[in-house]
C-alpha cells in the first residue's frame, strides 16, 4: 500500500531465535499498530504506538516487544520466537483515529520451524 | 476485551443479488465503528468510520448504517458483482487511544 510497507514480506525462522519486523511509513501519521491474523480468528491487536517513544500492549502482546524510535518506524520484535507465532503479521497506520479508518500494510507471512 | 460478532460467516450470491451483514458489538463506551474490506491476497482497506447513532454511509452500490443505542451496524450491497467477492471486516473502537477490536469477517463469494 501506498505509503505503508513491512519489510520482510515472507520470513521462515527457527524456534527460539529472536525475530524482528520493520513497519515504515512515509505519512507521517501519529498512530501504528501491529496485528496479528490467524484462521478462525480476527485481526488481533498486538501492540501499538501513539507517538515516537509511546508505545503499548494490545490483547495478544505476550512474546512480542516494540520500539518507535522514529515518527516512520515501529519494530516488532518476537525475543524468542515460538510455532504458536506463526501468523501473518499486519502493521497499519492512521493519522485521526475515527475518522479516516486504518491503512494497512501487505504483512508479513512469518513461520516459525 | 469487548467482543465483535459478525453474521454470517460466510455467504454465497448470484451476480446482481442484494445482500447485507450484521456486525453486533457492545453498545457501551463507544466511540466508533469501521468496516473494512478485504480481498484475498491484498491488505484490507477501510470502507467507512461511523461515530454517530443513526449514521448512514454510501459508497457506491455499498451502504452502511450505524445503531449505537443497540449495538449493531448493517452493511449492504446493492446488485453484487463478482468483484465485490472480499472479506468484508467490522472494527469497535470502544475505548481509550482508539484500539479497534475486530470481528472475523464475513466472507461474500460472487458467482457470475
Amino acid at each position: 500500500d501506498a505509503g505503508i510497507t513491512q519489510s520482510p514480506r515472507h520470513k521462515v525462522t527457527e524456534t527460539g531465535t529472536p525475530v524482528t519486523l520493520r513497519c515504515h511509513q512515509t505519512e507521517n501519521h501519529r498512530y501504528m499498530y501491529w496485528y496479528r491474523q490467524d484462521p478462525g480468528h480476527g485481526l488481533r491487536l498486538i501492540h501499538y504506538s501513539y507517538g515516537v517513544k509511546d508505545t503499548d500492549k494490545g490483547e495478544v502482546s505476550d512474546g512480542y516487544s516494540v520500539s518507535r524510535s522514529k515518527t516512520e518506524d515501529f519494530l516488532l520484535t518476537l525475543e524468542s520466537a515460538t510455532s504458536s507465532q506463526t501468523s501473518v503479521y499486519f502493521c497499519a497506520i492512521s493519522v485521526v483515529q475515527d475518522r479516516y479508518g486504518y491503512t494497512f500494510g501487505s504483512g508479513t507471512r512469518l513461520t516459525v520451524v | 476485551i469487548l467482543n465483535v460478532e459478525q453474521s454470517p460467516q460466510s455467504l454465497h450470491v448470484q451476480e446482481g443479488d442484494s445482500t447485507n451483514f450484521t456486525c453486533s458489538f457492545p453498545s457501551s463506551n463507544f466511540y466508533a465503528l469501521h468496516w473494512y474490506r478485504w480481498e484475498t491476497a491484498k491488505s484490507p482497506e477501510a470502507l467507512f468510520v461511523m461515530t454517530l447513532n443513526g449514521d448512514e454511509k454510501k459508497k457506491g452500490r455499498i451502504s452502511a448504517t450505524l445503531n449505537t443505542k443497540e449495538g449493531y451496524s448493517y452493511l449492504y450491497i446493492k446488485g453484487s458483482q463478482p468483484e465485490d467477492s472480499a472479506t468484508y471486516l467490522c472494527a469497535h473502537n470502544g475505548g481509550s487511544q482508539g484500539n479497534l477490536i475486530f470481528g472475523k469477517g464475513t466472507k461474500l463469494s460472487v458467482k457470475p
